[in-house]
């Protein structure tokens, strides 16, 4: 069975510092991934996604993450933390034919002035 | 293109009581779609998903029941309420394909009391 998980429930750094949140999966074939945003009482947003093709995704505000099948990780980075990063992240993993999505249980990002 | 909507936003409702809450999706066709529960410091919960109207799968036992109407409506029901049904939940669609991303709704935040 397919599991996610994320390194740190939450991680805390100062704005302009790199973001770094770590995901790794499990799966027997190299899966569908992505990551989401949940801002609070919101519903998640789709930052990226990996499907296949290039390693490195490029995502929406910045943010961008790198499959290694070797390390099976999916780890999400921004060079420079903004105050409107602040937000639940989670990763995810959907293997090819799958209607569900497995979730990991989420990182909490604060970012401090 | 795409909108997801929930009704209604939020919701405080006696032990015991009755719950309906209502997903529709507009501008796609035969969407699969999900129903998920976040209860504080648990993660997504996957409830229940459907791949066609009248089709529902259920992934966690509980006193909760869904059903699919029509082809863009996804309605989650309970005859009587628990407290452990508190939370926020959320409604997704998503293409069929094997590579399509999945699509949430703004969410219900459910307190029973």
């Amino acid at each position: 069975a397919q599991s996610v998980t994320q390194l740190g429930s939450h991680v805390s750094v100062s704005e302009g510092a790199l973001v770094l949140l770590r995901c790794n999966y499990s799966s027997s074939v190299p899966p569908y991934l992505f990551w989401y945003v949940q801002y609070p009482n919101q519903g998640l947003q789709l930052l990226l996604k990996y499907t296949t093709g290039a390693t490195l995704v490029k995502g929406i505000n910045g943010f961008e993450a790198e499959f290694k099948k070797s390390e099976t990780s999916f780890h999400l980075t921004k060079p420079s933390a903004h105050m409107s990063d602040a937000a639940e992240y989670f990763c995810a993993v959907r293997q090819g034919g799958s209607e569900k999505l497995v979730f990991g249980k989420g990182t909490k990002l604060t970012v401090n002035p | 293109s795409q909108t997801i909507h929930q009704w209604p936003a939020t919701l405080v409702q006696p032990v015991g009581s009755p719950l309906s809450l209502e997903c529709t999706v507009e501008g796609t066709s035969n969407p699969n779609l999900y129903w998920y529960r976040q209860a504080a410091g648990r993660g997504l919960q996957l409830l229940f998903y459907s791949v066609g109207i009248g089709q529902i799968s259920s992934e966690v036992p509980q006193n909760l029941s869904a059903s699919r109407p029509q082809d863009r409506q996804f309605i989650l029901s309970s005859k009587k309420l628990l407290l452990s049904d508190s939370g926020f939940y959320l409604c997704a669609w998503m293409r069929g394909s094997s590579t399509d991303t999945q699509y949430f709704g703004p969410g219900t935040r459910l307190t029973v009391l």
